[in-house]
């Protein structure tokens, strides 16, 4: 079965820091992968997708993600955090097995930005 | 912006009862989804659902859990007999074309059963 691995469970960050939220994936077929936000209190919003095409992707709110497939990773960049950017942070994996029709979620990043 | 909505936004139940967590999703959407998140972990798929029946669904999904498109809005999810680990986040989601387009989400119901 899939899974998705993200190796940051809590990150503190002062304003301005750059932020690297690292996620894997365990398939090995073609996928579609996302990054989601849940800010407090809020639902979860997309932050950026991959479908194909250009493996560097960038979303909303300044985020970039970069597709290594090699590596079967898609990690979250910003280069300059903002106190709004507190929030948590969830990879997702979408396989072309069974349709897409399965959003596989990772543990989630409690981003924690201190102003 | 279109967005896909739940009701209640907060459910007390107690063990044993019947509940029934509603959602609109998204009006030209085909594909209907539910998860769930237990408070501390993460989202886990449920099941999904198109043309009037469900197209996958994950070993949570047993038969106390039933999906249902009552009518041309509205998409339910019914938990028979609850037990106090149903306690959880439940969201809905839809798609248009899931090879093609992301899930979108709702705001979730809280489900806690006492």
């Amino acid at each position: 079965a899939q899974s998705v691995s993200q190796h940051n469970h809590h990150v503190i960050l002062s304003e301005a820091a750059s932020l690297e939220l690292g996620c894997n994936y365990s398939y090995g077929g073609t996928v579609n992968l996302f990054w989601y936000v849940q800010y407090p209190g809020q639902h979860l919003q997309l932050l950026l997708k991959y479908f194909s095409g250009d493996p560097l992707v960038k979303g909303i709110k300044g985020f970039e993600a970069e597709f290594i497939k090699s590596k079967f990773s898609f990690n979250l960049r910003k280069p300059s955090v903002q106190w709004s950017d507190t929030a948590e942070y969830f990879c997702a994996v979408n396989p072309h097995s069974g349709g897409y029709q399965k959003v596989t979620f990772g543990t989630g990043t409690k981003l924690q930005v201190i102003p | 912006e279109p967005e896909v909505t739940q009701t209640p936004s907060h459910q007390v139940t107690q063990m044993g009862q019947e509940v029934i967590l509603r959602c609109v999703p998204i009006s030209n959407h085909l594909y209907f989804y539910w998860y769930r998140q237990i408070l501390g972990q993460k989202v886990e798929f449920l099941v999904s659902f198109y043309n009037n029946e469900i197209s996958e669904k994950s070993e949570i999904f047993d038969d106390q859990f039933s999906v249902e498109r009552p009518d041309g809005s509205n998409f339910t999810l019914k938990i028979r007999s609850t037990k106090l680990e149903d306690s959880a986040m439940y969201f809905c989601a839809s798609s248009r074309d899931p090879g093609m387009d992301e899930q979108y989400f709702g705001p979730g119901t809280r489900l806690t059963v006492t």
